[in-house]
C-alpha cells in the first residue's frame, strides 16, 4: 500500500531534550516536506527537500534540522526543543513535475502531535 | 505571506450543494490550484486540481474563470463525513523554487 509513515503518533518531551520524528515513504518519490499545523494557522511549512541531499527552508525552519541521506526517508530532527514547537507535524511526499505534467498530488502522513513541557 | 485566502468558515445542510471560493489574486502564469480536504486527526488528503475552467472527478468539481484570480470547490450533495477543512493551494508544480504556502483553509461543518 502506498503510504508516508511517520513515527512517533504521539510524543512527549521536556525542553531541551533532543528529538527526532521520522518519515518514510515507500512510492519512490522524490519531493518530501514537513509541516506544523496550529489553531487557526493551517498547515505552514518547515523545510523540503528535491531529491536527495537536496534540502530548503519553508516558511518556518527555526528550530528545526532535516536530512535526506536515502529517497524514502526525511526526519525532522529538534536539537533543542521548546515549548513554542508545541504542534502536530505532518510529512508529505510527491513526485516532482514532469514535462507537461503538473507536480502530483502531496501525500500525507498521519500526523505527530508534539508537546513539548 | 499566504498566496490565498479562503472564507475561515462555512456551514451547510446534508444533501445540499457546497461551494467554496479561494481567491488568489497574485496567481503566476505557471501556478496550478490543488484542493485538498482534512479531516480531524488526519492529514490532508488530496480532491482535486486543475489550471484553468472546469475539472470533474468523483469527489468535486473545480470551477476556475478565465482571469485564474479565483477558484471555486464545489462538492456536490453533501454529507456528514464531508465535515473536514478545506484548502487550497497555489503552487508552480513544486518546482522548489519557493515553499508551499497552504492558507488557513476553510472549515466545512454539514448539519443533518
Amino acid at each position: 500500500e502506498a503510504q508516508v509513515t511517520q513515527n512517533p503518533r504521539y510524543l512527549i518531551t521536556v525542553t531541551g531534550k533532543k528529538l527526532t520524528v521520522t518519515c518514510s515513504q515507500n512510492m519512490n518519490h522524490e519531493y518530501m516536506s514537513w509541516y506544523r499545523q496550529d489553531p487557526g494557522l493551517g498547515l505552514r511549512q518547515i523545510y523540503y527537500s528535491m531529491n536527495v541531499e537536496v534540502t530548503d527552508k519553508g516558511d518556518v525552519p527555526e528550530g528545526y534540522k532535516v536530512s535526506r541521506k536515502e529517497k524514502r526517508n526525511f526526519p525532522l530532527i529538534l536539537e533543542s526543543p521548546s515549548p513554542n514547537q508545541t504542534s502536530l507535524y505532518f510529512c508529505a511526499s510527491s513526485f516532482l513535475p514532469r514535462s507537461g505534467f503538473p507536480g502530483e498530488k502531496l501525500f500525507f502522513g498521519s500526523g505527530t502531535q508534539l508537546s513539548v513541557l | 505571506l499566504a498566496k490565498t485566502t479562503q472564507p475561515i468558515s462555512m456551514d451547510s445542510y446534508e444533501g445540499q450543494e457546497v461551494n467554496i471560493t479561494c481567491s488568489h489574486n497574485n496567481i503566476a502564469t505557471n501556478d496550478y490550484i490543488t484542493w485538498y480536504q482534512q479531516f480531524p486527526s488526519q492529514g490532508p488528503r488530496f480532491i482535486i486540481q486543475g489550471y484553468k475552467t472546469k475539472v470533474t472527478n468523483e469527489v468535486a468539481s473545480l470551477f476556475i474563470p478565465a482571469d485564474r484570480k479565483s477558484s471555486t470547490l464545489s462538492l456536490p450533495r453533501v454529507s456528514l463525513s464531508d465535515t473536514a477543512v478545506y484548502y487550497c493551494l497555489v503552487d508552480e508544480e513544486l518546482s522548489g523554487n519557493t515553499p508551499l504556502v497552504f492558507g488557513k483553509g476553510t472549515r466545512l461543518s454539514v448539519i443533518a
